[in-house]
């Protein structure tokens, strides 16, 4: 049981805009800290997407955007490609813990 | 080009032991937080250790606590995860990874390519 709960899946056609949710509690989002996202392609190493909330790194297309209020956060993707088929992480820091977490990952199909 | 490449997996039996290690290129360790992540076959990822760039502070996940150290050796800028009593459920894919240095919430701005740890009799 991950301390932030994503949905298992989520499925879009191309072209089309999808959100994963990442829901956390007061002592992750709620006590202020950030969420962070990661794709993981499959066979590959998880890649940093959005830090920070809202941020990009360098080089990852503005189609992805990340946002949080409150206890939850989302990761939306806009004008879905085949190439975005992959795994997605969210990830934060838990005071009650002081450890970071992740949620359970959402694999995402592009139909 | 920051490059982590991991090494030290394999097979092991419960109870034993095994020494990660991730050679790190491109930038210096002791100027980064640097943390250890696995992810179990077919599982999401799980944060297990990290310690400070200065290398005083190291924290651990719950899971592993008392049988695995983190450490690291500047002078071959080399991490590296001790794992002793090992059990069934540490099996998995063990990622070197660094911590980014622009947010406040910890983050992974680099990931090695993992090495497998498979614990089984």
């Amino acid at each position: 049981q991950s301390v932030l709960t994503q949905p298992p899946s989520v499925s879009g056609a191309p072209g089309q805009r999808v959100t994963i949710s990442c829901t956390g509690s007061s002592s992750n989002f709620g006590a202020g800290y950030d969420v962070n996202w990661y794709q993981q392609l499959p066979g590959t190493a998880p890649k940093l997407l959005i830090y920070a909330n809202t941020n990009r790194p360098s080089g990852v297309p503005d189609r992805f955007s990340g946002s949080k209020s409150g206890t939850s956060a989302s990761l939306a993707i806009t004008g879905l490609q085949a190439e975005d088929e992959a795994d997605y992480h969210c990830q934060s820091f838990d005071s009650s813990l002081s450890a970071w977490v992740f949620g359970g990952g959402t694999k995402l199909t592009v139909l | 080009e920051v490059q982590l490449l991991e090494s030290g997996g394999g097979l092991v039996q419960p109870g034993g032991s095994l020494r990660l290690s991730c050679a790190a290129s491109g930038f210096t360790l002791s100027n980064y937080a640097m943390s250890w992540v696995r992810q179990a076959p077919g599982k999401g990822l799980e944060w297990v250790s990290a310690i400070s760039g200065s290398g005083y502070n190291t924290w651990y996940a719950d899971s592993v606590k008392g049988r695995f150290t983190i450490s690291r050796d500047t002078s071959k800028n080399t991490l590296h995860l001790q794992m002793n009593s090992l059990r069934a459920e540490d099996t998995a894919l063990y990622y070197c990874a660094r911590e980014g240095l622009v947010a406040t919430t910890p983050n992974i701005d680099y990931w090695g390519q993992g090495t497998l740890v498979t614990v089984s009799p």
